[in-house]
Formats: C-alpha cells, sequence, structure tokens
C-alpha cells in the first residue's frame, strides 16, 4: 500500500488552456475526495465520489470544473477554460466508508495559471 | 452552511510545554471530526478521528476531544517538540447539508523553539 498519489505534482499553464489531474486512492477505499487549498486557508471541498458515484459537489465547482471516477477506483479532476483564480493546491484523499472513514490525503498537485 | 474556526491562528512555544488547540463548529449534527497536520507546502497527515458518538482519541502525545453540543474541540499536545512545528487543521464531516460534505477550519501555525 504506496497510499495516495497524485499526478502531475505541480503544472504550469496559461490562461484559457484545459488541465487534467489524477489521483489514485489507497486500494479498496471507496471514498474519495478533491479538494483545493489556497495559501494560509483550509482545503475547500470540491467534491465527492463513492464508488464510481458522485455524490456531492460544492457549489464551488464551476461548470468548467469536472470529475470522473470511472471505474470506482482511480480519478480525474479537469479544468477547462483556466483562470487565473484557478491557481492553487489541488488535494484528493480517500477512506473506506467500512472502517472509521478516516481520510488520508494525497501530496497535492500545485497550479499555476499564468 | 458549517462553519469551522481555529483558534489560534498563530502559536509559538518553548520546546517541552504543554498546549491545547481549538476548533469550533457551527452545525452540531456532525458525522465526525478529525485533526490533520500539514507540512509547508504538503499535504495533510491524519493525527485523529472523533466519531461523533465519542468523546476523545489519544494516540502517544496527542489527546483529541468533542463536545459535539457545544460545537467544540480541542487538540492537546503534551511535552512539544520542535518536530510538531507544522500547520494543524481540524475537519468537521456533516451537518444539517448532509454527512458527505468535509469543512476544514483555516487552521493553527504551530512553531515550537528549541
Amino acid at each position: 500500500d504506496t497510499g495516495v498519489s497524485q499526478d502531475p505534482r505541480h503544472k504550469i499553464t496559461k490562461r484559457g488552456q484545459n488541465v487534467t489531474f489524477r489521483c489514485d486512492p489507497i486500494s479498496e477505499h471507496n471514498r474519495l475526495y478533491w479538494y483545493r487549498q489556497t495559501l494560509g486557508q483550509g482545503p475547500e471541498f470540491l467534491t465527492y465520489f463513492q464508488n464510481e458515484a458522485q455524490l456531492e459537489k460544492s457549489r464551488l465547482l464551476s461548470d468548467r470544473f469536472s470529475a470522473e471516477r470511472p471505474k470506482g477506483s482511480f480519478s480525474t479532476l479537469e479544468i477547462q477554460r483556466t483562470e487565473q483564480g484557478d491557481s492553487a493546491m489541488y488535494l484528493c484523499a480517500s477512506s473506506l466508508a467500512a472502517s472509521s472513514d478516516t481520510q488520508y490525503f494525497g501530496p497535492g498537485t500545485r497550479l499555476t495559471v499564468l | 452552511k458549517q462553519e469551522v474556526t481555529q483558534i489560534p491562528a498563530a502559536l509559538s512555544v518553548p520546546e517541552g510545554e504543554n498546549l491545547v488547540l481549538n476548533c469550533s463548529f457551527t452545525d452540531s449534527a456532525i458525522y465526525n471530526l478529525q485533526w490533520f497536520r500539514q507540512d509547508p507546502g504538503k499535504g495533510l497527515t491524519s493525527l485523529l478521528l472523533i466519531q461523533s458518538s465519542q468523546r476523545e482519541q489519544t494516540s502517544g502525545r496527542l489527546n483529541a476531544s468533542l463536545d459535539k453540543s457545544s460545537g467544540r474541540s480541542t487538540l492537546y499536545i503534551a511535552a512539544s517538540q520542535p518536530g510538531d512545528s507544522a500547520t494543524y487543521l481540524c475537519a468537521v464531516r456533516g451537518g444539517s447539508g448532509g454527512y458527505q460534505k468535509v469543512t476544514f477550519g483555516t487552521g493553527t501555525k504551530l512553531q515550537v523553539i528549541p
């Protein structure tokens, strides 16, 4: 068990481009979460999956954001037409509902939009 | 809407001191509360999780308590060490808006001086 992994770790893009991030949860964890964190703030909840079903989506997640977890394993977060305000750390976490539901976080993907 | 507040925002203590970090939340209909530490530029490391039916959890020099009715949790760190320097975040799962959503506080930045 290697923990939660995220790819890429860093992404620099120009405004208007599309970006996609990947999260691989701890194997057998059925819950997966995406958060966004800006400097000096706590993580902000974006969305949550139980298996392949997206059960909760924050109002922060505009129409330019979409997340998928097609087979209930890894997940992708896509941002279309990036804006400078999208610059942040994007964090992924996973948990096992049948257990204590403790969330384990990945190292994050730092996005910089120029 | 669940709101989570952490006081103080920053704390500096000499090595060896015992200290208490505070977390308060506005909606007491929570599912659980989790404490994390975050080192600069890194992801979050889980410290303790308290279920809504529990009053406290302990791990090593850490003790977390939960008073759901008053909307408060504390994280007690005994005999602080320089390696404890980090930002400590509390996260509340649930509220009247549903149990899936997780709300973080803005954190307490702790510095332990050798």
